[in-house]
């Protein structure tokens, strides 16, 4: 039971790519979110997906888009990343959108020279 | 001012100390409260999880709720080196709809037990 998996675990991107972060859960939780994590803000929410089919924007969604691909998975995407995107991402599910007991991945470190 | 304050430390105590850590918050809304533990480079994992005001003891876990002072602390008796990480504390309105799932977290407190 890997729980919640995040890919890549690291990458460098530079200013102006692209990327898109892949997100997988093997609990069968219907919520699904995607936090960064920066020294001094604490987690802050980008979006979340309440169940399969639905997306919203959490604190921070400037940047970002999201895709719910299915129950299971939840991508996000850097469409123009920028040096103030340099973060650690986290992916994390719930079972439902209560969302008091949420299970985080490993994170994902970010780097936009 | 920030929703949730956290002292981000760090804290450095001997083996077999009594830690306490404590968040204050100014959202009255706030009902449910966690308290997350995270080791360097890893994602953060569910310590404990309370509902309004009290006491919640897990162990060596003492997860306690002050909400007319909104004030919650987390207590770690006979602390060891494995439990040096950062402790976030988070918390949730009840505020149904899509206000579910959107945790508001402290910024996180660093620390240490040493042998």
């Amino acid at each position: 039971n890997a729980g919640v998996t995040q890919t890549p675990k690291f990458q460098v991107l530079k200013t102006g790519q692209s990327m898109t972060l892949q997100c997988a859960q093997d609990m069968n939780h219907n919520s699904m979110y995607w936090y960064r994590q920066d020294p001094g803000m604490g987690l802050r929410l980008i979006y979340y997906s309440a169940s399969e089919g639905t997306t919203d924007k959490g604190e921070v969604p400037n940047g970002y888009n999201v895709s719910r691909l299915n129950k299971r998975e939840f991508s996000l995407r850097l469409e123009s990343a920028a040096p103030s995107q340099t973060s650690v991402y986290f992916c994390a599910s719930s079972e439902t959108a209560a969302g008091n007991t949420i299970y985080f991945g490993e994170g994902s470190w970010l780097t936009v020279v | 001012q920030k929703e949730v304050e956290q002292d981000p430390g760090p804290l450095s105590v001997p083996e077999g100390a009594i830690v306490s850590l404590n968040c204050t918050y100014s959202n009255s809304a706030f009902q449910y409260f966690m308290w997350y533990r995270q080791y360097s480079r890893k994602g953060p994992e569910l310590l404990m999880y309370t509902y309004s005001s009290g006491n919640k003891e897990d162990g060596r876990f003492t997860a306690q709720v002050d909400k007319s002072s909104k004030y919650i602390s987390l207590f770690i008796r006979d602390s060891q080196p494995s439990d040096s990480a950062t402790y976030l504390c988070a918390m949730n309105t009840n505020a149904g709809g899509t206000s579910y799932g959107k945790l508001t977290f402290g910024q996180g407190t660093i620390l240490t037990v040493h042998p």
